[in-house]
C-alpha cells in the first residue's frame, strides 16, 4: 500500500543534542509537510515543501530545518532541542497545495528531551 | 483569518448511541472541510471531508455536510462502538494557505 512512514516512532534525545526525524513516501505526492502536535493540542504547521521549494511557516523557530533531497524523503533537524521541542512530529504529503487536496499523515514521530 | 471550534469533550457515550460533534469555522475564501481522527499513540487518519456547500462526506458510519449558511461541518454517527474511541479533529484548508487548520479536538470515549 502507498503510504507515509516516518522513523523512528520513538526518538529520545537530550537537552541541546542535534537530532533529525525521518519522514518518507510512496505516493509520489509534490507536498511534503511537518506538522508539531503537543500534549493534547491541534497540530501546528512548521513548514512545508513544494517540490524543492521550501515554505517556512512565519512562527516557526530558526531552530527548526527541514531538507528534502529528493520527492520520497523529507528530514527534520532541530538543531538544539529544548525542553520544550518535546511533541509528535506528524509528516504529511499532499498531491498539490489546492484547498480540496486531502493530506495524508504519517504515524508520527515521538520525541523526548531530556 | 481562519479558524475552526469544536465542541469540548471529552464525550462519553455507551455503545450503540448516536453521536453528534459539532464544528464551526470561519474562513477567508471558500474552504475545504476535513474530520480527521486520532487513535492513542498514532498520527491522522483522514475519515471524510467536503470540497463545496451541501457536499456530505461519509465513511465507515460517520456522515458530515458542508453547511455554508451556518458555516458548520458536524460529524455525526449512528451507532457508536468502542473502536471509535479516539481524538476527532476538524479541519479546514482555504486555497490561500497550505496548511489545515484545525480544531482543538474531540476526544470520544465509548463503553460497553
Amino acid at each position: 500500500d502507498a503510504m507515509v512512514i516516518q522513523n523512528p516512532r520513538y526518538q529520545v534525545t537530550q537537552f541541546g543534542k542535534p537530532v533529525t526525524l525521518s519522514c518518507s513516501q510512496t505516493l509520489n505526492h509534490n507536498v511534503m509537510y511537518w506538522y508539531q502536535q503537543k500534549s493534547s493540542q491541534a497540530p501546528k504547521l512548521l513548514f512545508h515543501y513544494y517540490d524543492k521549494d521550501f515554505n517556512n511557516e512565519a512562527d516557526t523557530p530558526d531552530n527548526f530545518q527541514s531538507r528534502r533531497p529528493n520527492t520520497s524523503f523529507c528530514f527534520l533537524d532541530i538543531r538544539s532541542p529544548g525542553l520544550g521541542d518535546a511533541a509528535m512530529y506528524l509528516c504529511a504529503t499532499s498531491r498539490g497545495r489546492e484547498a480540496q487536496e486531502t493530506q495524508y499523515f504519517g504515524p508520527g514521530t515521538r520525541l523526548l528531551v531530556l | 483569518g481562519n479558524s475552526v471550534t469544536q465542541m469540548e469533550g471529552p464525550v462519553t457515550l455507551s455503545e450503540e448511541a448516536f453521536l453528534t460533534i459539532n464544528c464551526t469555522y470561519t474562513a477567508t475564501g471558500y474552504p475545504s472541510l476535513f474530520w480527521y481522527v486520532q487513535y492513542p499513540g498514532e498520527g491522522l487518519q483522514l475519515l471524510l471531508k467536503a470540497t463545496k456547500a451541501d457536499d456530505k462526506g461519509s465513511n465507515k458510519g460517520f456522515e458530515a455536510t458542508y453547511r455554508k449558511e451556518t458555516t458548520s461541518f458536524h460529524l455525526e454517527k449512528g451507532s457508536v462502538q468502542v473502536s471509535d474511541s479516539a481524538v476527532y479533529f476538524c479541519a479546514l484548508r482555504t486555497g490561500t494557505a497550505s496548511k489545515l487548520t484545525f480544531g482543538t479536538g474531540t476526544r470520544l470515549q465509548v463503553t460497553l
